[in-house]
C-alpha cells in the first residue's frame, strides 16, 4: 500500500537556522509528492510539490527533491524565520486508477524563535 | 482564489446529539470533496470522498451510518456526526478539488477545520 513516514518532532530552531524535515514514502507506481503547511488556526496549504523523479519543488525558500532511488522527498530551508512556525505534512498522491486520494505523514511541528 | 470554508470552526455538544459540519468552496466549483479526521500527534486520516450528486465513498473502517456525508451542490458538502459520543471528539477537515480542466490541476484546497468536542 501507500504510506508516508516523516520526522515527527516537535522541533524548535532559532531564526536563520537551517531546516531539514525528512520524508520517505512507500508506493506502487509513480506517485506525486507534496509538502503541506498548516499555520496556527488555519487550514492546510500546499507548500510545494513534485510530480516525477528528480523534480525539485520550491516555494518561499523551501525546497524538496523527488528522489526515487531513495524514495524520499526531504524538505529543506537554508534560513528559517519566525513566520515559518507551523506544522509541516509530507504527502503523496498515487494516481493509479484515477484516484485523487492524498496519503499524509503524521506532521511535524516547527517552532522558530527570534 | 481557491478558498474553502468550514462552519462551525468549533462545536461542543452533548453525547447522543447530532452535529452537522459544512464545507464550502467559495470561489470555485468542487466536483470532489474530501473529509478527513485529524487526531492529536497523528496524521490526517481520509474518512470519505464525495462527488457532487452521488453517494460518498467511505474508507475502510469508517461507519457510513454514523458519518453522513451529503454533497448536494458543487460548492457545498456536509458531514453529519450522528449520535455523537466522546470518542468522536476530533478535528475534522474538509478539502475540495476541481477537475484539471478548471486550471487548478486537480489540487486539493483545504478548509480550516472544525474542532468537535463531545461531552
Amino acid at each position: 500500500g501507500n504510506s508516508v513516514t516523516q520526522m515527527e518532532g516537535p522541533v524548535t530552531l532559532s531564526e536563520e537556522a537551517f531546516l531539514t524535515i525528512n520524508c520517505t514514502y512507500t508506493a506502487t507506481g509513480y506517485p506525486s509528492l507534496f509538502w503541506y503547511v498548516q499555520y496556527p488556526g488555519e487550514g492546510l496549504q500546499l507548500l510545494l510539490k513534485a510530480t516525477k523523479a528528480d523534480d525539485k519543488g520550491s516555494n518561499k525558500g523551501f525546497e524538496a527533491t523527488y528522489r526515487k532511488e531513495t524514495t524520499s522527498f526531504h524538505l529543506e530551508k537554508g534560513s528559517v524565520q519566525v513566520s515559518d512556525s507551523a506544522v509541516y505534512f509530507c504527502a503523496l498522491r498515487n494516481s493509479q486508477g484515477g484516484s485523487e486520494k492524498l496519503v499524509f505523514g503524521k506532521g511535524m511541528k516547527l517552532t522558530v524563535n527570534p | 482564489g481557491a478558498v474553502v470554508s468550514q462552519h462551525p470552526s468549533r462545536v461542543i455538544c452533548k453525547s447522543g446529539t447530532s452535529v452537522k459540519i459544512e464545507c464550502r468552496s467559495l470561489d470555485f466549483q468542487a466536483t470532489t470533496m474530501f473529509w478527513y479526521r485529524q487526531f492529536p500527534k497523528k496524521s490526517l486520516m481520509l474518512m470519505a470522498t464525495s462527488n457532487e450528486g452521488s453517494k460518498a465513498t467511505y474508507e475502510q473502517g469508517v461507519e457510513k451510518d454514523k458519518f453522513l456525508i451529503n454533497h448536494a451542490s458543487l460548492t457545498l458538502s456536509t458531514l453529519t456526526v450522528t449520535s455523537a459520543h466522546p470518542e468522536d471528539s476530533s478535528f475534522y477537515i474538509c478539502s475540495a478539488s476541481s477537475p484539471i480542466g478548471e486550471g487548478r490541476g486537480n489540487e486539493q484546497f483545504f478548509g480550516p477545520g472544525t474542532r468537535l468536542t463531545v461531552l
